[in-house]
C-alpha cells in the first residue's frame, strides 16, 4: 500500500530557530514529491521535487529529495511567527500510461508552532 | 472566480441527514479531486475525475459517499445518512495538464459537522 509518513507530527520553536521537517514515502510509480503549507483550510503549494540532490529554495525555505532513500526534508531558517502552519508532504503519481494527470497521496502533516 | 470555489464553507447537519457539497473548479481545468481532512490529520483522497474518463473512486470510504461531475465542470459530493465520523473538512482541488502535480490548486474547503 502506498504511504507517506511525516515527522515530527508537531514541533514548537522560537523565532529565529531553524527547523527541519521530514517526509518518507513508499509509493509505486513515483513521479514527484510536493510540499504544501496549510494555514487555514486551503493548502498552498511550496515546492515540487522530482530529482535527487537538487535543492529547491524560496527565501528562508528550502527542500531536497533523496530518491534512493525515499525521503525529503523541508528546512526553514530564521523562523518567524508567520511560519506557524501545518506543513504537508505529498507524493504525486501519474495515471496508468504515464500521463501528466494523476493524484496526490498525503502524509499526516507536521504542525509547526513558532513562538515570539 | 480565479480560484477553486467550494460551498457551503460550513455545514452543520444532524446525524442521518444527507448533505451535498459543491465544487466549482478553475475554468478550463479538466481534472478535479475531492479530499477529506479530519482534525489534526493529513488529506485523505476520496475521488478523482479526469475529463471524460471513468472517475477513480478508490478512496470513497463507504457506499454512503458518492460524487458526480456535470458537464466536465462543477462537482457535487454527496454524503448520505451522515455519521459523526464524517465530520471533517472536505477539500476540492482542480488541475490543468501539468508535469507532476504542481498544477493542482485547492479550494478553501467545506467544514462539515455532524451532530
Amino acid at each position: 500500500e502506498d504511504k507517506v509518513v511525516q515527522s515530527p507530527l508537531s514541533l514548537v520553536v522560537h523565532e529565529g530557530d531553524t527547523v527541519t521537517l521530514n517526509c518518507s514515502y513508499e509509493v509505486t510509480n513515483f513521479r514527484s514529491l510536493l510540499w504544501y503549507k496549510q494555514e487555514k483550510k486551503a493548502p498552498t503549494f511550496l515546492f515540487m521535487l522530482t530529482s535527487s540532490g537538487i535543492e529547491k529554495k524560496s527565501g528562508r525555505l528550502s527542500s531536497i529529495l533523496d530518491k534512493k532513500e525515499l525521503f525529503s526534508i523541508l528546512n526553514i531558517t530564521a523562523t518567524q511567527t508567520g511560519d506557524s502552519a501545518v506543513y504537508l508532504c505529498a507524493v504525486f503519481y501519474p495515471n496508468a500510461g504515464g500521463t501528466s494527470y494523476g493524484k496526490l497521496t498525503f502524509g499526516q502533516g507536521t504542525i509547526l508552532t513558532v513562538h515570539p | 472566480g480565479a480560484g477553486v470555489s467550494q460551498s457551503p464553507s460550513n455545514k452543520v447537519t444532524e446525524k442521518g441527514k444527507d448533505v451535498e457539497l459543491r465544487c466549482d473548479p478553475i475554468s478550463g481545468h479538466t481534472a478535479l479531486y475531492w479530499y477529506r481532512q479530519s482534525l489534526g490529520q493529513g488529506l485523505e483522497f476520496l475521488i478523482y475525475f479526469q475529463g471524460n474518463s471513468a472517475p477513480d473512486k478508490s478512496g470513497l470510504p463507504s457506499d454512503r459517499f458518492s460524487a458526480e461531475r456535470t458537464g466536465g465542470s462543477v462537482s457535487t459530493l454527496t454524503i448520505q445518512r451522515t455519521q459523526q465520523e464524517d465530520s471533517a473538512v472536505y477539500l476540492c482541488a482542480s488541475s490543468s495538464r501539468g508535469t507532476g502535480g504542481n498544477t493542482i490548486y485547492f479550494g478553501e474547503g467545506s467544514w462539515l459537522t455532524v451532530v
